[in-house]
């Protein structure tokens, strides 16, 4: 079964303006880790920011924001303000206590910033 | 630069041949891990190493083996390479394997492609 499952494939956002990057996660155990990642075209993978699942706030970390609702198991990524460098692939990722700590990845979305 | 080191970047195989996939890290991570990336898919663990010493099967283990060398190389091998096998290959390490809030990094990636 998907852990992860992000479902836009692909998005558009205007230059300057926020777009928000779904992530949905599935998952039994009470404590678990989620992250983003961004892959620019050329390849490597960066992180982005971090969610713990006792976190009681959202994290944040410069333009980037992550809204974490529990109960609804998503972990969406909200990038304000958005700017050509942002165009990339963009992956949810979960890392679980009851999968040995693995860090597993949704199937990822292609932001691409239009000036 | 610390960091994960990953060679080589690019490579053809012929369908039959091996070759090994090198990486070290120079952060004194405990664990390490190989992902292969395929369009649509997001990342797979193939396998992975918690600690020196040790190693276990990911999620897309079958046609690949590993070595964990030391604390810093971890290696992928392809025994007899398949079409099925092209694919962009990912090194990772973390600092540690049982904690769910440890991310990891990543190398530059190998691009590889079996004809």
């Amino acid at each position: 079964a998907q852990k992860i499952t992000q479902t836009q494939p692909g998005m558009f956002v205007q230059e300057k303006e926020a777009v928000t990057l779904d992530c949905t996660y599935d998952t039994s155990d009470p404590s678990y880790g989620l992250f983003w990642y961004k892959q620019p075209s050329s390849g490597e993978m960066i992180f982005l920011i971090y969610q713990g699942s006792y976190d009681q706030q959202n994290a944040t970390e410069g333009r980037y924001s992550l809204n974490f609702q529990k109960a609804r198991k998503s972990a969406n990524l909200v990038i304000s303000a958005s700017q050509l460098g942002d165009s990339a692939m963009y992956f949810c990722a979960m890392r679980e206590v009851n999968n040995d700590y693995k860090l597993s990845f949704g199937a990822g979305t292609t932001v691409t910033v239009r000036a | 630069n610390a960091g994960v080191t990953q060679t080589p970047k690019f490579q053809v195989l012929k369908t039959g041949q091996s070759m090994t996939l090198q990486c070290a890290q120079d952060m004194n991570h405990n664990s390490m891990y190989w992902y292969r990336q395929d369009p649509g898919m997001g990342l797979r663990l193939i396998y992975y190493s918690a600690s020196e010493g040790t190693t276990d099967k990911g999620e897309v283990p079958n046609g690949y083996n590993v070595s964990r060398l030391n604390k810093r190389e971890f290696s992928l091998r392809l025994e007899s390479a398949a079409p099925s096998q092209t694919s962009v290959y990912f090194c990772a390490s973390s600092e540690g394997s049982s904690g769910t809030f440890y991310g990891y990094t990543f190398g530059s990636g190998t691009r590889l492609t079996v004809v």
